[in-house]
């Protein structure tokens, strides 16, 4: 079964305003990380988060992670049409597995 | 650097027949993985490779066979193809777990 499971499943918002997703896992994990794909593409990786790491942020990109109750969640501030994507949550597990969640698909209407 | 590639980009093959799917990366990486992407269902590991000559199981193996034999290729091969194998199939790498770099993707459509 899969480990990642994302919330919503879908997100329509206007350029400018902020996109927010969650992210919740089932077992233990070394790092947490998240990823967009645009429509036909490859995966790009954004950013990874530490277990014994609570925030983090990357330019628009701010992600949080409370392990005690497994979950956590991708802030997009600001969008941009160029935003629109699917996001994934990838959960790095000790036994060497990556595994994703079914994603979110965000949509950043002009 | 090339990154990661993958040949081919399509491939519809008929029920029963075998086919190699080719990974190759030029980044050195040791950790190698194959997952594919159905609608709905986000990305399912199907084996995975820690170093030359190490393989492991993902989540969905059944059906799929890899190898390693050296640290820049990770053929995934069907054995025999069957419909519920049509899927997008990515191929991934990484130095370790952390900041995968992802193919652009096999699409496979078993008649």
């Amino acid at each position: 079964s899969q480990q990642g499971e994302e919330d919503p499943q879908a997100l329509s918002i206007q350029e400018g305003e902020n996109a927010t997703m969650n992210c919740s896992y089932k077992t233990s994990i070394n790092n947490l990380q998240w990823y967009r794909q645009n429509s036909g593409r490859g995966l790009v990786h954004l950013i990874l988060i530490r277990s014994n790491e609570r925030e983090k942020h990357s330019g628009r990109l701010r992600v949080t992670l409370d392990t005690s109750k497994k979950s956590s969640s991708l802030l997009i501030t600001a969008s941009r049409a160029a935003d629109t994507a699917s996001y994934f949550c990838a959960t790095d597990r000790v036994d060497y597995k990556l595994s994703f969640g079914a994603g979110t698909t965000v949509t950043v209407r002009a | 650097n090339a990154g990661v590639t993958q040949t081919p980009k399509f491939q519809v093959l008929k029920t029963g027949q075998s086919m190699t799917l080719q990974c190759a990366q030029d980044m050195n990486h040791e950790y190698m993985s194959w997952y594919r992407q159905d609608p709905g269902m986000g990305l399912r590991l199907i084996h995975y490779s820690v170093g030359a000559g190490i393989t492991d199981q993902g989540e969905v193996p059944n059906g799929y066979n890899v190898s390693r034999s050296t640290t820049e290729d990770f053929p995934l091969r069907l054995l025999s193809a069957a419909p519920s194998q049509t899927s997008v199939y990515f191929c991934a790498s990484g130095q370790n777990q952390e900041t995968q770099y992802f193919g652009p993707g096999t699409r496979l459509l078993v008649l």
